[in-house]
């Protein structure tokens, strides 16, 4: 089955600062590639994703990347803020069977003021 | 936009009890929903999907038994945990597919004393 890896587990970052996060996946069936904020307690928000048969995309000041051959996509961040502190999962479905949706391990980002 | 509801938000029981959790998607019909399984610092980890009108599909480790899944109306599905123990004390999250987008439900904090 899938198998979804995420780096870094924790970020730090100033305010202003770029980040990004990486992902790798296993399964070259995978075609949907969604990103998640999580905050303490709470559900996943979908923040942007991305599908095979696109390289990038971007919304506003988030943008993620995906290169299929070596199977991993990215998740940048520009002029981070305070707010966007939470913790980030990356996630990877295919469009066989069950079309079961596999997390990445997260990462905790924290921005300082 | 699709919405998706659990109930209850959190529930405290004691060892050996069962405890049932309801997944509502409340404006659109979801023939597939997910259920996953979240501790404290970690991953959503997927248990098992639910499919309207068949037996669920569960992943490797998770026992069928201990973890019914019924999901008998195109907008209900139900995960019993039977006779719960200390362990089991997590945070469980159901997701209804809509296109190849996935909602979430604000989630379930069970305890087991």
């Amino acid at each position: 089955g899938e198998n979804v890896e995420q780096h870094p587990s924790t970020l730090s970052v100033q305010e202003g600062d770029s980040a990004v996060i990486k992902c790798t996946y296993s399964d070259s069936a995978s075609n949907y590639f969604p990103w998640y904020k999580q905050e303490l307690g709470k559900r996943p928000q979908l923040i942007i994703d991305i599908r095979s048969n696109v390289g990038e995309k971007k919304d506003q000041r988030i943008a993620v990347t995906l290169n299929k051959t070596a199977k991993h996509f990215s998740l940048h961040i520009t002029e981070t803020q305070p707010e966007d502190s939470a913790v980030y999962f990356c996630a990877a479905s295919s469009n066989t069977g069950f079309q079961k949706l596999v997390f990445g391990t997260g990462t905790r980002l924290l921005v300082s003021p | 936009g699709a919405v998706v509801s659990q109930h209850p938000s959190w529930v405290i029981c004691k060892s050996g009890t069962s405890v049932k959790i309801e997944c509502r998607s409340l404006d659109f019909q979801a023939t597939t929903m997910f259920w996953y399984r979240q501790f404290p610092k970690q991953s959503l980890m997927l248990m098992a999907t639910s499919n309207e009108g068949s037996k669920a599909t569960y992943e490797q480790g998770v026992e069928k038994d201990k973890f019914l899944i019924n999901h008998a109306s195109l907008t209900l599905s139900t995960l019993t945990v039977t006779s719960a123990h200390p362990e089991d004390s997590s945070f469980y999250i159901c997701s209804a597919k809509t296109g190849s987008e996935r909602e979430f439900g604000p989630g379930t904090r069970l305890t087991v004393l």
